[in-house]
Parts: C-alpha cells; sequence; structure tokens
C-alpha cells in the first residue's frame, strides 16, 4: 500500500527562522511527487512537482528536494505570510494519471 | 494558471436532505476529475474519479449509491451528498488535471449536516 509520511505535524518558527519539512513516502513506483500549500478552508494550490531522486525546484523562500525516500521543503527566512499546511503528495507509476496520495500535513505557522 | 471553480463553499443542511456540490473547470477542459473528503487534521483522502461520459469510479469503502457523481460535459462534475447524516460533515474538495502535470483544485465545500 502506498503511503506518504509527513513531519513534523507542526512547526512554529519565528520570522527569519529557517527549517525544513520532512516527506517520507513508500510506493510501487514513483510518477511524481508535489508539494501544496493549503490555507484555511481554502483548497490546495499547487508549489512544487518532483519526478527524480536529486531534483531541487525553487520558488521565492521555499526550496523542494527529492531522495529516493523522502523529500524536503526548504523555507528559508520565512514571513508570517508563510503560515499555512504544506501537504505532500505523491502520484504512482502505472497508476491513473493524476490520482495522488496525500499525507496529512505539516501546519506551519510563523510568529512575526 | 487553470481554475478550477467549486460551488458552494458553504453549505448546511439538515439530516436526511440532499447536497450537491458543483465542480467546473473554467478555462480548460477535464475528461477526469477527482473528490476528495478531507476530515480536521486529517489527509485529503480520495473519493472517486468521475470520468465524463461514463461512470465514476469509486474508492474502496466509499458508498456509491451515498455519493452520487456526474460528469455532465467537459467542464462540470457534480457530487451529491444523498440523505445526508452529520458524520458526513467534512471539507469536500475537488480537482482536475489542467495544462501541465499538476492537479488544480477548487476551492472547497464545507458541509455541516444538522
Amino acid at each position: 500500500e502506498d503511503q506518504v509520511t509527513q513531519s513534523p505535524e507542526a512547526l512554529r518558527l519565528q520570522e527569519g527562522e529557517s527549517s525544513s519539512l520532512n516527506c517520507s513516502y513508500t510506493v510501487s513506483g514513483l510518477r511524481g511527487l508535489f508539494w501544496y500549500r493549503q490555507d484555511p478552508g481554502k483548497g490546495p494550490e499547487f508549489l512544487f512537482t518532483l519526478y527524480s531522486a536529486g531534483e531541487e525546484k525553487e520558488k521565492e523562500r521555499l526550496k523542494a528536494t527529492l531522495t529516493k525516500k523522502e523529500s524536503f521543503l526548504h523555507i528559508t527566512a520565512p514571513k508570517p505570510e508563510d503560515s499555512a499546511t504544506y501537504l505532500c503528495a505523491v502520484q504512482v507509476s502505472g497508476g491513473s494519471n493524476y490520482k495522488l496520495t496525500f499525507g496529512k500535513g505539516t501546519l506551519l505557522t510563523v510568529n512575526p | 494558471g487553470a481554475v478550477v471553480s467549486q460551488h458552494p463553499s458553504w453549505v448546511i443542511c439538515k439530516s436526511g436532505t440532499s447536497v450537491k456540490i458543483e465542480c467546473r473547470s473554467l478555462d480548460f477542459q477535464a475528461t477526469t476529475m477527482f473528490w476528495y473528503r478531507q476530515f480536521p487534521k486529517q489527509s485529503l483522502m480520495l473519493m472517486a474519479t468521475s470520468n465524463e461520459g461514463s461512470k465514476a469510479t469509486y474508492e474502496q469503502g466509499v458508498e456509491k449509491d451515498k455519493f452520487l457523481i456526474n460528469h455532465a460535459s467537459l467542464t462540470l462534475s457534480t457530487l451529491t451528498v444523498t440523505s445526508a447524516h452529520p458524520e458526513d460533515s467534512s471539507f469536500y474538495i475537488c480537482s482536475a488535471p489542467g495544462p501541465g502535470e499538476q492537479a488544480f483544485f477548487g476551492q472547497g465545500t464545507r458541509l455541516t449536516v444538522v
């Protein structure tokens, strides 16, 4: 069974305090790993897609990396507006296109 | 980017009644759409895959007679929660694969059954 585990469940940072979120996955074959941001009461907003180990992608203060077993979302010098739940999801090879299996998410709070 | 519009954003209904939620792809066509349910502090759980012109595919444990899905056109899928009960109260989200590899999500619908 495909599994996605995110840690920590919740993270509190001071503004400017860099940190990383973890997403560990166990799948039969990885087609792609996705990171989303979700604000309270809203649908997920796409951030990144990673396809192969060693791949990295950046967007503003966020950087996502991928290994064969896990992905990290690095947040550099976060701001209060970065507060949200960050979701990791995997798409499995040979499965239905675009079908995603999600982790429970990490609730990030950045204090000013 | 591609836009998926979901309506309503919230709804309160009485136990035993039915509620319809709409999901539209505004600027692209979607032959497939996905319906998720999310309980507080839980992951998005896939309920079913909506296929334009054919029957929906339901995930294990999801009652197809309770959660009716209709994908009548290339831009519209609907989820009807029939005979709703308080345990059906949840956040329902649809998504559609758009341009590129990522799925685009609707704003979500908060359903409260009283």
